[in-house]
Formats: C-alpha cells, sequence, structure tokens
C-alpha cells in the first residue's frame, strides 16, 4: 500500500526551464509535507516542506503548491539550473510525528546546459 | 556540530551475520529514525525513537532490533543478516515535532550488501 504516490518517475528539463514533480496522498490525517532533495552518495536533505494551513509555500526557486481537496502537492523548481539535477523526494506524516515520513518514491531530475 | 553520523559507510555481510550500524548525532535531539532506501521504493522507515529509553517500530522492523540508551546514539542491529536486507541505511534527526524544527537531518548512509 503506497500511501503517497510521486510522479514522473524521472524528469529532464533544459537550463532555465521549470521542472515540476507531482505528489498524491492518500491518508488525510497527514499534515506535515516535506520535499527533500539528495545528491548521488548522499543523505537526504531537507528543501521546502508545508503544512496544509497554507496553499503554497515559496522559498527562492522553489515552491510547493498544496491542494488539500485533492489530496495532492507539487513542488516546482523555477529557472532550473544543472546543479538542481538530482533525486527529489515527497514525503508526508501524521500529527506530531513528522519523525515518522512516509516518502514517495523519488524522481530522478536532470537539468541540461 | 558533525551533525549525523553513521559507520560504516561500506559493509558486506553474509547471509546468517549479525553487525550494528551505527548512528550519532551532537544536535541533543530527542528524535531518531533508521530508514532504508532501495530502488524505486523511497525511503521506509525500520525504527524510531522518541527519546532516549523509548523506541517504537516502523513500516518494515522485521530482522531488525533498536535501543536508544543515550540522545545522542542509536543503534541499528541485524540480527541474522538476508540478501533482501541489501540496502542503503539512514539515520536521521529532529529536534522537535514543531514548525521548523520539525526538519529531519539524515546521515550519509550506509550501503549494506548480503551474500
Amino acid at each position: 500500500q503506497q500511501q503517497v504516490k510521486q510522479s514522473p518517475q524521472s524528469l529532464i528539463v533544459q537550463k532555465g526551464g521549470i521542472s515540476i514533480i507531482n505528489c498524491a496522498y492518500e491518508n488525510t490525517a497527514f499534515d506535515y509535507f516535506p520535499w527533500y532533495q539528495q545528491f548521488p552518495g548522499k543523505g537526504p536533505a531537507l528543501l521546502i516542506a508545508i503544512r496544509p494551513d497554507v496553499s503554497e509555500k515559496k522559498e527562492g526557486r522553489f515552491t510547493i503548491s498544496f491542494n488539500k481537496s485533492a489530496k495532492q502537492f507539487s513542488l516546482h523548481i523555477m529557472d532550473s539550473q544543472p546543479g538542481d539535477s538530482a533525486t527529489y523526494f515527497c514525503a508526508a506524516s501524521g500529527p506530531d510525528s513528522s519523525y515518522k515520513l512516509i516518502f514517495g518514491s523519488g524522481t530522478r531530475l536532470l537539468v541540461r546546459p | 556540530n558533525a551533525g549525523v553520523t553513521q559507520t560504516p559507510k561500506f559493509q558486506v555481510l553474509k547471509t546468517g551475520q549479525s553487525m550494528t550500524l551505527q548512528c550519532a548525532q551532537d544536535m541533543n535531539h530527542e528524535y531518531m529514525s533508521w530508514y532504508r532506501q532501495d530502488p524505486g521504493m523511497g525511503l521506509r522507515l525500520i525504527h524510531y525513537s522518541v527519546g532516549a529509553g523509548i523506541t517504537d517500530q516502523g513500516e518494515v522492523p522485521n530482522g531488525y532490533n533498536v535501543s536508544r540508551s543515550t540522545t545522542e546514539d542509536f543503534p541499528l542491529r541485524l540480527l541474522s543478516a538476508a540478501p533482501s536486507q541489501t540496502s542503503v541505511y539512514f539515520c536521521a534527526s529532529s529536534y522537535s515535532i514543531f514548525g521548523s524544527r520539525a526538519e529531519q537531518y539524515f546521515g550519509p548512509g550506509t550501503r549494506l550488501t548480503v551474500t
């Protein structure tokens, strides 16, 4: 049972373009939705996170859009750069359980120069 | 701060052997978790701890044991290694469950191969 579904599995974007990664969740009790970035051979690192009381959160070139009624959230990377090439994971957790993350399957992003 | 450290970085085991993966953090974080990462499956929670002396099972706990005798250390024990436990293991810690301090910091991982 996959509680957080992530798509696409891989994504190729030209430098300067917009990268969009989507996630859908099933459990309406989830209340914390982080995105992690992982480079080869490294551990995941938090990129940006959102709680369901807001529909959008922006940090620099990274934006999370959140649709509570559709149980979906997405990561938008504006002006994508080759240095953004990495694997991105969405995740979710229940109330007061941010240490028990349920991860999506990951998206491998390649930004071509 | 060293953050979250894990040892060893790589390990090869034979089926049936046991070993302990070490995890330590120097950030005085109460919450610690172990995840395994397998291709196409993201990360899955094995065990977690909400403080010294308190541990509980995650999504895929079978074949693993944990203990938390100090705030800093959270070792993961493989009791009798099986090829299905070939994976990359990540330890993570966080200070709180609220606001920005809920961020989980991940270690660099241990790549384990069981033959």
